[in-house]
């Protein structure tokens, strides 16, 4: 069974300072990697995802994800963090089954940018 | 494209009550699938329904239940409510099959008093 690790529930961060959200994640198959962004009072949204190809993937707001196979782990940085981040940050996992994905998700990572 | 949408945003129940949540997905989208959020515990996956049959199901007791109309949208019930029960709802819509991304609602705001 696949599963999603979280390592850190809160991460405050001054602004411009550079963030790193932790994620790590288990699976017996290959699997596809998320990051979604829950801002207050609202449903998730795609940050950004991993499928194939490049391990480096990027999000139109700075964000990115490096994808690395031998320590199972899909870390969410930014250089410079702004206020406008505070959000909270969920890893996700999805392997395809029978011709259909099924989707874990991690904890969740609250990131409070101070100013 | 509208978006995912749920109703109702807030609801407030006693326990023992039961409640059904309504999720209308993304035109087109025929996978639907609900999460519940609570504190601490991330998103748990209820169930996800695919042209009106469920075809993944979670880890949750028989007191939560849904089903998918024709047109694709979704009702999730929760009878005989527990405090536990309290968290945010969410549903997310797909194209359905391989790998698609799931698209958010708002969420439902289910407070168990």
């Amino acid at each position: 069974a696949q599963s999603v690790t979280q390592l850190d529930s809160q991460v405050p961060v001054f602004e411009e300072a550079p963030v790193e959200l932790r994620c790590n994640y288990s699976s017996s198959v290959s699997v596809y990697l998320f990051w979604y962004v829950q801002y207050p009072n609202q449903g998730l949204q795609l940050l950004l995802k991993y499928l194939s190809g490049s391990t480096l993937v990027e999000s139109i707001n700075g964000f990115e994800a490096e994808f690395n196979k031998s320590q199972t782990s899909f870390h969410l940085r930014k250089p410079s963090v702004h206020i406008s981040d505070t959000a909270e940050y969920f890893c996700a996992v999805s392997e395809i089954s029978g011709g259909y994905q099924k989707v874990t998700f991690g904890i969740g990572t609250k990131l409070q940018v101070i100013p | 494209k509208a978006g995912v949408t749920q109703t109702p945003r807030y609801l407030i129940k006693t326990r023992g009550q039961q409640v059904t949540l309504s999720c209308s997905p993304i035109s087109g989208h025929r996978s639907v699938s609900w999460y519940q959020q609570t504190p601490g515990q991330g998103l748990q996956f209820l169930f996800e329904y695919f042209s009106e049959t469920q075809r993944n199901k979670g880890n949750f007791p028989g007191r939560f239940s849904g089903r998918q109309f024709s047109n694709s949208r979704s009702e999730m019930n929760v009878s005989t409510l527990e405090l536990g029960d309290s968290a945010l709802y969410l549903c997310a819509s797909s194209g359905g099959t391989g790998y698609n991304e799931q698209f958010f609602g708002p969420g439902t705001r289910l407070t168990v008093l």
